[in-house]
């Protein structure tokens, strides 16, 4: 079976420092991969999604950057974190199967920037 | 294009009692529908998917869902709600590829004892 992982689980950044979050999925190949980000009462904002290696497209202009460096691996960071960075993050991978693409989602990461 | 809308921002139902979260879709293309739930700090779980073929769809841990097409809609019932399924549900709509997800702004469930 298929499985997300994300880490860490919870990070305290200051203002200007970097980030790395990273994803990971097992189970499946070349599957697609999404950076969501969820702001306090707020819904879910696509940041980036890649189709393969070193395929990243993104959705909004923004502080962050995101890379594939391996098929089942996804990473969001950023050179210099913002108080508006603060948010829940989550990746999520699917599988176009047929017409549909499920995704199906990993933990999350809880970002504060102070 | 597009577009789905969660009528309730928030649902508070008893113990026991039937749950009907709304969820109304527009879309220009054979649309694939999505429950999402997500407990506190706790990532998307799904509970159900619609993709065109029965239209009453049922899903884990008692949810079921059904496609009115002539309503635009995609509506989440569950006959008894437990304490457990207290969390914030997305309704979701997708054409196709990933990326061209479009979720709802949730619906928080709250259950009273």
């Amino acid at each position: 079976s298929q499985t997300i992982h994300q880490w860490p689980a919870t990070l305290v950044q200051p203002v200007g420092s970097p980030l790395s979050l990273e994803c990971t999925v097992e189970g499946t190949s070349n599957p697609n991969l999404y950076w969501y980000r969820q702001a306090a009462g707020r819904g879910l904002q696509l940041l980036f999604y890649s189709v393969g290696i070193g395929q990243i497209s993104s959705e909004v202009p923004q502080n962050l950057s995101a890379s594939r460096p391996q098929d089942r691996q996804f990473i969001l960071s950023s050179k210099k974190l913002l108080l508006s960075d603060s948010g829940f993050y989550l990746c999520a991978w699917s599988v176009l199967a047929g017409v549909t693409d499920t995704q199906y989602f990993g933990p999350g990461t809880r970002l504060t920037v102070l | 294009a597009q577009s789905v809308t969660q009528l309730d921002s928030h649902v508070s139902v008893s113990e026991g009692t039937p749950v009907l979260l709304r969820c109304n879709y527009s879309s220009s293309y054979s649309p694939s529908l999505f429950w999402y739930v997500q407990h506190p700090n706790k990532g998307l779980q799904l509970l159900l998917k619609y993709t065109s073929a029965a239209t009453l769809v049922k899903g884990i841990n008692g949810f079921e869902a059904e496609f009115k097409k002539s309503e635009t809609s995609f509506h989440l019932t569950k006959p008894s709600a437990h304490m457990s399924d207290a969390a914030e549900y997305f309704c979701v709509v997708t054409e196709g590829r990933g990326f061209k997800t479009i979720f709802g702004a949730g619906t928080r469930l709250f259950v009273k004892a």
